[in-house]
């Protein structure tokens, strides 16, 4: 059964960086099948697709946040990382990792999810 | 972006009711389309993907259907435990966007 954990800060200044990380659990980081995605929820609002990553480095962002977000993996660890630059207080959210069955093009259902991180940006 | 419209926003519904939410993509998504559950202050949860593929441990009462742009989510004989909040999912191209989110409460 994969796990998935997020860590990180939960309070994040205006104009710094975000930075969370994910460690991976009950199976392989370096699967040929999956990637490693980062999802958000701003409180009480819908779901905002961040980016997805394979363990090759390979990564596909979303365009609204490509020029501030940089995803990457330690397969030594486990682990694969979010940072997200010059945050606002539009930047506030959970964040989830997920890992990702993908079909095409690094895209797919998210099968396995954590359990969210509250990050808040202010102050 | 491929946009991704849900309806209804919220419906209410009694336990045993057969339910169906729809979700409408900007373009054709082929049948990249994928359905997740989720409860207040928890993670969402896979209940189908490529539009009728049951994930795994996931209730058969739980059907997908659609292709193109036009998807069907419907639950069959209403239990407590789906009162939540259903969210629509396209794969077909990036960025990856999700529909607005039906919420599924009593009546």
């Amino acid at each position: 059964q994969q796990q998935l954990q997020e860590s990180g800060p939960g309070l994040v200044k205006p104009s710094e960086t975000l930075s969370l990380t994910c460690t991976v659990s009950g199976g392989s980081i370096t699967s040929t099948y999956y990637y490693w995605g980062w999802i958000r929820q701003p409180p009480g609002k819908g779901l905002e697709w961040i980016g997805n990553l394979h363990y090759s480095g390979t990564a596909y962002y979303n365009p609204s946040l490509k020029s501030r977000v940089t995803i990457s993996v330690d397969t030594s660890k486990s682990q694969f990382s979010l940072k997200l630059s010059s945050v606002t207080a539009a930047d506030t959210a959970v964040y989830y990792c997920a890992r990702v069955v993908w079909f095409q093009s690094g895209l797919g259902s998210h099968d396995y999810w954590g359990q969210g991180s509250l990050v808040t940006v202010s102050s | 972006d491929i946009q991704m419209t849900q309806s209804p926003s919220s419906l209410s519904a009694s336990v045993g009711d057969r339910v169906t939410i729809t979700c409408r993509a900007s373009q054709s998504i082929s049948i990249y389309l994928s359905w997740y559950q989720q409860k207040p202050g928890k993670a969402p949860n896979l209940l189908i993907y490529t539009t009728s593929n049951l994930q795994s441990g996931v209730p058969s009462r739980f059907t997908g259907s659609g292709s193109g742009t036009d998807f069907t989510l419907t639950i069959s004989n209403l239990q407590p435990e789906d009162f939540a909040t259903y969210y629509c999912q396209q794969t077909y191209s990036a960025p990856e966007t999700f529909g607005q989110g039906t919420k599924v409460d009593i009546k």
